[in-house]
């Protein structure tokens, strides 16, 4: 099955220590990105990758990194979490940029 | 929001009926998207309208794309309980080096 996978589902840690939230994706895209959803504010680009070791900034990519060695997956590493960081995170894909994502089921994060 | 904003923001109606939703951007664009998002889930794309098409269809969904007005409308037709659901509307600029989503249109389809 055509999907995104991320882990984990739910995760509460503390403020400081450092967390990789996983995606990959089994359909050979390309353009992979990560999103934050907050209330009132929508989705938000954190971070998004062409391709193998292309990635550049969304628009609130502080405090966030990722990288894209292989072609299937695209972590996001929180090195020194805060709380305001709190957010539902969610990975999608796409065969390549402007075409329709497939989303990840999202990563609810609390830090506490 | 730099982009898509969607209107209404909450919408309730009775199975059956129609459920339209808009959403008004500010930039050109390259294509607008539509997707529904059930409470706390993963996005799900539902269809895509390029600049240089004014409707398209899929199944219940119509979309229509007014580029002058810079808005996009999302009809659902015989809406059913299981329609009930977030719907966003995303957007791809011109040379794809953004792309927005809106604030969602959250609708509540009564049984």
């Amino acid at each position: 099955e055509a999907q995104v996978t991320q882990n984990p589902r739910y995760l509460i840690t503390v403020t400081g220590k450092k967390l990789t939230v996983t995606c990959s994706q089994n359909m050979n895209h390309e353009y992979m990105s990560w999103y934050r959803q907050d209330p009132g504010l929508g989705l938000r680009q954190i971070y998004y990758s062409m391709n193998v070791e292309v990635t550049d900034k969304g628009d609130v990519p502080e405090g966030y990194k990722v990288s894209r060695k292989e072609k299937r997956n695209f972590p996001l590493i929180l090195e020194s979490p805060s709380p305001n960081q709190t957010s539902l995170y969610f990975c999608a894909s796409s065969l390549v940029r402007g075409n329709g994502y497939t989303f990840g089921s999202g990563t609810r994060l609390t830090v506490v | 929001s730099q982009q898509g904003e969607e209107d209404p923001q909450a919408l309730s109606i009775q199975e059956g009926e129609n459920a339209t939703m808009n959403c008004s951007y500010k930039t050109s664009i390259n294509n607008l998207q539509w997707y529904r998002q059930n409470s706390g889930r993963g996005l799900v794309h539902l269809i895509l309208i390029r600049s240089n098409e004014r409707e398209k269809h899929s199944g219940r969904l119509r979309v229509t794309l007014d580029t002058s007005k810079k808005s996009s409308s999302l009809l659902i037709t015989a809406s059913r309980a299981a329609d009930t659901a977030s719907y966003f509307c995303a957007t791809a600029l011109i040379d794809f080096n953004k792309f927005y989503f809106g604030s969602g249109t959250k609708l509540n389809v009564k049984p």
